[in-house]
């Protein structure tokens, strides 16, 4: 089956920049989101096809893509900002989703 | 405002099934795709499926396919995902989530599904 591979841990220091990256051969075909989760809470979208932003989200976070590695990068990296992040995305008919194993994102 | 409200926790024994529902409100009911989305304890997202409330068409990852069923009742606004032959592996938070194409946007509060003996 398909499958998306992120890192499973990435750290950086407030105010740094922090890249996640996601890994797929469908990713040149299907578009990728990005949730981010905080424990004890349900998933929140902060990245939908690949680089746009939903309202409310703030604009250090944003989304790029290159073949078939899709990349989330947060600027100035706020304490808040601390928790795991998913790719998600579908196979390349578009028929199943699927989502990366998650990055843990620390604060230092 | 967009509001998916799900049924309240469950804890049944190995083999059994379970029956989780997910109301909408706030929004166009036939208009988004409802997915679903298991987390286990300490583990990431897995995606187990999409329900169209349109038409009632489904889609199912491979490896639930034959123990899961997703139904949607238009009149009430409401997606149910039924689980069968239940074991330990499935004990996890199960949530509903809408979307136009891909995008999860919309989250319920998740439903814990404990099965155990």
């Amino acid at each position: 089956s398909y499958e998306l591979t992120q890192p499973p841990s990435v750290s950086v220091s407030p105010g740094q920049t922090a890249r996640i990256t996601c890994s797929g051969d469908a990713l040149p075909k299907q578009y990728a989101y990005w949730y981010q989760q905080k424990p004890g809470q349900a998933p929140v979208l902060v990245i939908y096809k690949d680089s746009e932003r939903p309202s409310g989200i703030p604009e250090r976070f944003s989304g790029s893509s290159s073949g078939t590695t899709v990349t989330l990068t947060i600027s100035g990296v706020q304490a808040e900002d601390e928790a795991d992040y998913y790719c998600q995305s579908a196979d390349s008919s578009g028929t199943y989703g699927v989502f990366g194993g998650g990055t843990k994102l620390t604060v230092l | 405002q967009v509001q998916l409200v799900q049924s309240g926790a469950e804890v049944k024994k190995p083999g059994a099934s379970v029956k989780v529902s997910c109301k909408a409100s706030g929004y166009t009911f036939t208009s988004y795709y409802m997915h679903w989305v298991r987390q286990a304890p300490g583990q990431g997202l897995e995606w187990m499926g999409i329900i169209n409330p349109s038409g009632g068409s489904t889609s199912y990852a491979q490896k639930f396919q034959g123990r899961v069923t997703m139904t949607r009742d238009t009149s009430t606004s409401t997606v149910y995902m039924e689980l069968s032959s239940l074991r330990s592996e499935d004990t996890a938070v199960y949530y509903c989530a809408r979307s136009e194409s891909w995008e999860l946007s919309g989250w319920g509060q998740g439903t814990l599904v404990t099965v155990s003996s």
